[in-house]
């Protein structure tokens, strides 16, 4: 399978505990992004990388949250001392790092349960 | 500030016919915009996409206008086939102007495609 892999699929973890996310984007995908996903909400834009550089973030990520991709390959995003706010979706994203216009393709995402 | 605008929370189509999906945005900056389609529990899966310096895009059943002056866009599926249902996203960018090429999602429109 060459599409975005995320791993866990499901997280379960109690108020106060840390925990992180690991996204694969497609191979020579330079551009990864980071997304929240509510129920009955669209996607929120958390942070996006151009290789290794992080490039934007949200007004979303707190200072609870941090996101790298070193070696502009693999990345990971972990929440510290989570909140029951924090349970959502999280979806990771890649789209070649050529040209203006390109789609960007998800991960099945990592479902977050704060208990 | 909901950027980009899916009004209409759900639809729900007779098979064979056509659906009509809408979505509004108030940036008049964004030059590229998307559609994704999603399933429960994965997520969101690229359908098409249509730059700014065109007003339609074609792919199969599906099709995508664009009307810049009404900051308006729709996606097309003709004929809706039960395997449609699923929650559509319209996403839009502005890659040209930005440079940083994150997307910005609508809340998504659950489509029913009756039997």
């Amino acid at each position: 399978d060459t599409g975005v892999s995320q791993d866990p699929r499901h997280k379960i973890t109690k108020r106060g505990q840390n925990v992180t996310f690991r996204c694969d984007p497609i191979s020579e995908h330079n551009r990864l992004y980071w997304y929240r996903q509510t129920l009955g909400q669209g996607p929120e834009f958390l942070t996006y990388f151009q290789n290794e550089a992080q490039l934007e973030k949200s007004r979303l990520l707190s200072d609870r949250f941090s996101a790298e991709r070193p070696k502009g390959s693999f990345s990971t995003l972990e929440i510290q001392r989570t909140e029951q706010g924090d349970s959502a979706m999280y979806l990771c994203a890649s789209s070649p790092g050529t040209g203006v216009f390109a789609e960007a393709f998800f991960g099945q995402g990592t479902r977050l349960t704060v208990v | 500030d909901q950027q980009v605008k899916q009004n209409s929370p759900s639809l729900s189509v007779q098979e064979g016919r056509i659906s009509i999906l809408n979505c509004d945005y108030t940036n008049s900056m964004f030059d590229y915009f998307l559609w994704y389609k999603k399933y429960p529990a994965e997520g969101p899966t690229f359908l098409i996409s249509i730059s700014s310096i065109k007003d339609k895009n074609e792919d199969g059943r599906f099709t995508v206008f664009l009307n810049k002056s009404a900051k308006h866009l729709s996606l097309h599926i003709v004929p809706s086939q039960p395997g449609d249902s699923a929650v559509y996203f319209c996403a839009a960018s502005r890659g040209t102007t930005s440079g940083t090429y994150k997307y910005i999602f609508g809340t998504g429109t659950r489509l029913k495609v009756l039997a």
